[in-house]
């Protein structure tokens, strides 16, 4: 069946850090990549997105690309600030409106 | 502003007692879902539904029921059944991509949430 993996964490980090949140995937075809955050008391918002192999989301500096040899969607941020502080979801959008997800990645930032 | 509205933000369930949770959106959009958050497990899909008056179980329906209604308005009702109800509950909705086929992606847009308790 489809799944994803993350690490759960804590992400514990200095503030301008560079930040790598590793995700991988196991699915059937050819699904859509996202990842999303949550910020503390608060739902998911779709951070950015990837539809097809060697595409690149990205969004508020963060990056991920799409790599379906190594069927990986890891999310980059050069330079992390104290309010990037949150749980990020890696996902995978399995077609008729049905999404997985990861089990979620805390990120600490601290000043 | 469009969104998704959950209500209430917190809510206590007693031994035995059915509660509903609220889940209202204003963005025109078909589907709507529901997902539990435990920690440690990501989120779970309880019930979906992609059009009025139609609705389907996810992976975790046991203990849980839905109406849909209205287009607006998908309530979510913990029952007595569901013996471990303390979680976070996610609201979602999306635009069904029906007219487009499956390959259609159809983003989902979340609500703030609803945390419940066992008193």
């Amino acid at each position: 069946g489809n799944s994803v993996t993350q690490m759960e964490g804590p992400v514990t980090l200095s503030e301008e850090a560079f930040l790598t949140i590793n995700c991988t995937y196991t699915a059937t075809g050819y699904p859509s990549l996202f990842w999303y955050v949550q910020y503390p008391g608060e739902g998911l918002q779709l951070l950015l997105k990837a539809t097809k192999a060697d595409d690149k989301g990205s969004n508020k500096g963060f990056e991920a690309t799409y790599r379906k040899e190594t069927t990986s969607f890891h999310l980059e941020k050069g330079s992390v600030q104290v309010s990037d502080s949150a749980v990020y979801f890696c996902a995978l959008f399995r077609g008729y409106q049905k999404v997985t997800f990861g089990i979620g990645t805390k990120l600490q930032v601290i000043p | 502003d469009g969104g998704i509205t959950q209500s209430p933000k917190y809510l206590f369930r007693k031994e035995g007692q059915n509660v509903t949770l609220s889940c209202e959106q204003n963005l025109n959009h078909d589907a709507m879902y529901w997902y539990r958050q435990d920690p440690g497990q990501g989120l779970r899909l309880i019930y979906y539904s992609q059009i009025v008056n139609d609705f389907q179980k996810g992976d975790i329906a046991e203990g849980y029921s839905v109406s849909r209604e209205k287009k607006e308005s998908f309530p979510l009702t913990v029952t007595s059944a569901q013996k471990n109800p303390t979680a976070f509950y996610l609201c979602a909705s999306s635009t069904n991509g029906l007219a487009g086929g499956p390959n259609i992606l159809d983003i989902q847009y979340f609500g703030a949430g609803t945390r419940l308790s066992v008193l």
